[in-house]
């Protein structure tokens, strides 16, 4: 089956940190890869995402690129800000955007 | 953008009582919902797929007499747990997907619903 495994955390970073929340993936055939941001009290949001190999999705100055060869969606960011403080969840989907498959989140606290 | 509101946002209840948790698309239609369930340190799981004026479609291991969803509208889809036990003590989350106009296909997810059972 599908399934989604993402760094554990919390994350505590200081402000203008370099981030990087690791995220691999098992699936059959070619599933499209998201990263979600829920801030506190708040829904999921979609972050980014990416449909086939070697996209690179990218919004609000993260990053993360679908690497086939190693399964894997890391999520990056150059420069965090104490706003990015939120929990990440990886997800994918074999059927576009629809019937998700989530990892276990990752809290990322940032400090200034 | 679109909005997806559940209610309430926490409840606790009485071991075998039932809980009805909504939700609603504020400003779009959604003929297509989705239901999440969270333990502590878990991934999201999907539960059921909500679909106006048909039954629901649940996932395997997923018990439809115990969790009953109810989408009679456009904008409404609601969770029912029935007899509740502690081991349904869960964050519940619901998403819906805007086929129309600018958010067409987009999923948009409410903020859940804490259910304690004591």
């Amino acid at each position: 089956g599908n399934s989604v495994t993402q760094m554990e955390g919390p994350v505590t970073l200081s402000e203008e940190a370099f981030l990087t929340i690791n995220c691999t993936y098992t699936a059959t055939g070619y599933p499209s890869l998201f990263w979600y941001v829920q801030y506190p009290g708040e829904g999921l949001q979609l972050l980014l995402k990416a449909t086939k190999a070697d996209d690179k999705g990218s919004n609000k100055g993260f990053e993360a690129t679908y690497r086939k060869e190693t399964t894997s969606f890391h999520l990056e960011k150059g420069s965090v800000q104490v706003s990015d403080s939120a929990v990440y969840f990886c997800a994918l989907s074999p059927f576009g955007n629809e019937k998700l498959t989530f990892g276990t989140g990752t809290r990322l606290t940032i400090i200034p | 953008g679109a909005v997806v509101s559940q209610h309430p946002s926490w409840v606790i209840c009485k071991s075998g009582t039932s809980v009805k948790i909504e939700c609603r698309s504020l400003d779009f239609q959604a003929t297509t919902m989705f239901w999440y369930r969270q333990f502590p340190k878990q991934s999201l799981m999907l539960m059921a797929t909500s679909n106006e004026g048909s039954k629901a479609t649940y996932e395997q291991g997923v018990e439809k007499d115990k969790f009953l969803i109810n989408h009679a509208s456009l904008t409404l889809s609601t969770l029912t747990v029935t007899s509740a036990h502690p081991e349904d003590s869960s964050f519940y989350i619901c998403s819906a997907r805007d086929h129309t106009g600018s958010g067409a296909n987009v999923l948009t997810f409410g903020a859940g619903s804490r259910l304690t059972v004591l």
